[in-house]
């Protein structure tokens, strides 16, 4: 079956530009978390939906970062008014409910490039 | 805070050999632990996990070891083949997924 999608693939922005980035999860899947990954780093945790929900976002950097995920399917990931310190690869991933196993699917990421 | 230590980042072991991955945690509190595996311009694939109750958990060529009062896991790959040459992310589960920084394996034939 289809895994998880991550649009676009690469994203180069200057600074100061929004940007938008979107998710589709595995269909059925209830969970769908947002991670940053920095060059030569793992995963770091951004934010957490279940259902339409956003149960946690702990992990948002700032303000300038927003996620939503209106009919609990599809999610976007804004980031308003770019950094340079912003550049990364951003991992959307899903899981079946929380008590159904711990495992979560990644899509391929975006690597978001700010100049 | 980094919760999640993966203290090698690199590793290189001949093919049909074992490769041990390691991994240090500080939370107590984490309920599972996974290992996932990283292709270039891919994003990380599930390979297996194990619950906090456990101390091992086997799929086929690969064997997690969990020693909870050394806040150690460690990942076995055995024998080694080419095909699993990547980058190797353990993480911890207690709210969020918590990852380490990664060991790059390479596989040599």
């Amino acid at each position: 079956g289809a895994g998880v999608s991550q649009s676009p693939r690469y994203k180069v922005a200057k600074r100061g530009q929004d940007v938008a980035l979107r998710c589709d999860p595995i269909s059925g899947h209830v969970s769908l978390f947002w991670y940053q990954q920095a060059l030569g780093q793992g995963p770091e945790f951004l934010t957490y939906f279940q259902n339409e929900a956003q149960l946690d976002k702990s992990g948002l950097p700032s303000d300038r970062f927003f996620a939503e995920r209106p009919e609990g399917s599809v999610s976007t990931l804004k980031i308003q008014r770019t950094q340079q310190e912003d550049s990364a690869v951003y991992l959307c991933a899903s899981s079946l409910a929380r008590g159904r196993g711990p495992e979560q699917y990644f899509g391929p990421g975006t690597r978001l490039t700010v100049t | 805070d980094q919760q999640v230590k993966q203290n090698s980042p690199s590793l290189s072991v001949q093919e049909g050999r074992i490769s041990i991955l390691n991994c240090d945690y500080t939370n107590s509190m984490f309920d599972y632990f996974l290992w996932y595996k990283k292709y270039p311009a891919e994003g990380p694939t599930f390979l297996i996990s194990i619950s906090s109750i456990k101390d091992k958990n086997e799929d086929g060529r690969f064997t997690v070891f969990l020693n909870k009062s050394a806040k150690h896991l460690s990942l076995h790959i055995v024998p080694s083949q080419p095909g699993d040459s990547a980058v190797y992310f353990c993480a911890a589960r207690l709210n969020d997924m918590r990852f380490g920084a990664g060991t790059r394996l390479t596989v040599k034939p």
